[in-house]
């Protein structure tokens, strides 16, 4: 069965600062990977996806992520946090872009000014 | 172009009630999603519509969760009876073909007391 851990519940990091949020995954097959992210009150929203090809991959709001098949991880970064950043990331694994997506449970990142 | 609708946005309930939640998908958009998102955890598949068909219901607990999607465009979900342990935030996500991105809708948001 597929799963995702996100190891961080609560993360907290200061305006201007990086930011890396874990993801691990087990998964049987060539994942497909997703990073959502959820502000307060909204549905989520996709930040940025893999498929194949280039294991670095550009998303919105600045994000980028890097798939590494040896440490079954797909980790989520971004150079310079802003405070509208504040918000809870999933991330997510499945067959293919909708179907049997399965979500980790969540990282709460808190921006400080 | 208009998002995916959802409503109502909030309800409050006893448990052994009933409840109804409404949702109506990117205009076109063939496949659609009811998740369960309880608080402090990511989402969780319930149901998979293709058009007016399941694809995919194994995650939800039909004993007291029903679902349709009769004319292939708006979907309702429904608990009778609700308990307590179905508190949670209903997300519903449309995509425009079963394996493409899905876009997610504000949530419903349920309290049972």
């Amino acid at each position: 069965a597929q799963s995702v851990t996100q190891p961080d519940i609560h993360i907290t990091v200061s305006e201007g600062a990086s930011l890396e949020l874990r993801c691990n995954y087990s998964y049987g097959a060539t994942p497909y990977l997703f990073w959502y992210v959820q502000s307060p009150g909204q549905g989520l929203q996709l930040l940025l996806k893999y498929f194949s090809g280039d294991t670095l991959v550009q998303g919105i709001k600045g994000f980028e992520a890097e798939f590494k098949r040896s440490q079954s991880s797909f980790n989520l970064r971004k150079p310079s946090v802003h405070w509208s950043d504040a918000a809870e990331y999933f991330c997510a694994v499945g067959a293919n872009a909708g179907n049997m997506l399965t979500f980790g449970g969540g990282t709460r990142l808190m921006v400080k000014p | 172009e208009a998002g995916v609708a959802q409503s109502p946005r909030y309800k409050i309930i006893e448990k052994r009630q009933s409840v109804a939640f409404w949702c109506n998908p990117i205009s076109g958009h063939a496949t659609l999603y009811w998740y369960q998102q309880i608080l402090g955890q990511g989402p969780k598949l319930l149901i998979q519509f293709q058009n007016n068909g399941v694809v995919d219901d194994s995650q939800l607990p039909k004993d007291r969760f029903s679902a349709e999607r009769l004319k292939g465009v708006d979907s309702t979900l429904k608990i009778q009876p609700a308990k307590l342990e179905d508190s949670a935030v209903y997300l519903c996500a449309s995509s425009l073909r079963s394996a493409g991105e899905l876009f997610f809708g504000e949530g419903s948001r349920l309290t049972v007391l």
